[in-house]
């Protein structure tokens, strides 16, 4: 099993809609959570840090549920320029004693194509 | 303006050459990180430095070798062991390592043929 996985896609929503994405981790040890968006060929970029009780940002709305070990990324009235991948990103505490901090583990990607 | 740089944006080689992939970073940042990206896959980890003078291997270190003899840099080369080189490369930075958010560099294209 993936230590995060989400659904490639594409999601193809008209101009105006609502779309959700969900995002499943493994490790429930997981301590932070992220969601970025990559535009085609371009870098990641963080799009929002994704807390416990939940956080909106405009019209992006980020939901954590630990016991189901899920996250979600919630866009309303869906823009033009929402087109693109959006990874969902956990941190993993390291072992104890290794002498390393955590790291950040990605998702492939949610890829939303938005139409006019 | 503070942020991530990475050079050169596309870099085209022939199979047996190492090449040096640049990453530099005006954030202050302690950590430091080098990915692959192959299409339709995630990020995959290749190295990673918490402080100067100092890195771990990543999920997929083989072929590859860093060094960070300066915060502000960490440099990736990808050696004529590493068997499929061409792929996208992201190098990221965070205030410190772990838990913390990253931020990208633009990535550079390599090419090998």
């Amino acid at each position: 099993r993936k230590e995060v996985e989400q659904d490639p896609g594409p999601f193809n929503v008209p101009e105006g809609a609502t779309v959700a994405f969900n995002c499943t981790y493994s490790n429930s040890a997981s301590q932070s959570f992220f969601w970025y968006r990559q535009d085609c060929r371009k870098e990641p970029k963080l799009l929002m840090s994704v807390y416990s009780s939940g956080n909106e940002d405009g019209r992006f709305t980020a939901q954590l549920n630990r016991a189901s070990q899920y996250i979600s990324l919630l866009i309303r009235d869906s823009k033009l320029s929402d087109s693109a991948t959006y990874l969902c990103v956990v941190t993993l505490r390291a072992p104890i004693g290794s002498g390393n901090t955590g790291k950040l583990i990605f998702g492939q990607g949610t890829t939303l194509q938005v139409k006019p | 303006d503070g942020g991530i740089t990475q050079s050169p944006k596309y870099l085209f080689r022939k199979e047996g050459q190492n090449v040096t992939l640049s990453c530099e970073q005006n954030l202050n940042h302690d950590a430091m990180y080098w990915y692959r990206q192959d299409p339709g896959q995630g990020l995959r980890l290749i190295y990673y430095s918490q402080i100067v003078n100092d890195f771990q291997k990543g999920d997929i270190a083989e072929g590859y070798s860093v060094s960070r003899e300066k915060k502000e840099s960490f440099p990736l080369t990808v050696t004529s062991a590493q068997k499929n080189p061409t792929a996208f490369y992201l190098c990221a930075s965070s205030l410190t390592g772990g838990y913390y958010e990253q931020y990208f560099g633009p990535g550079t294209r390599l090419t090998v043929t």
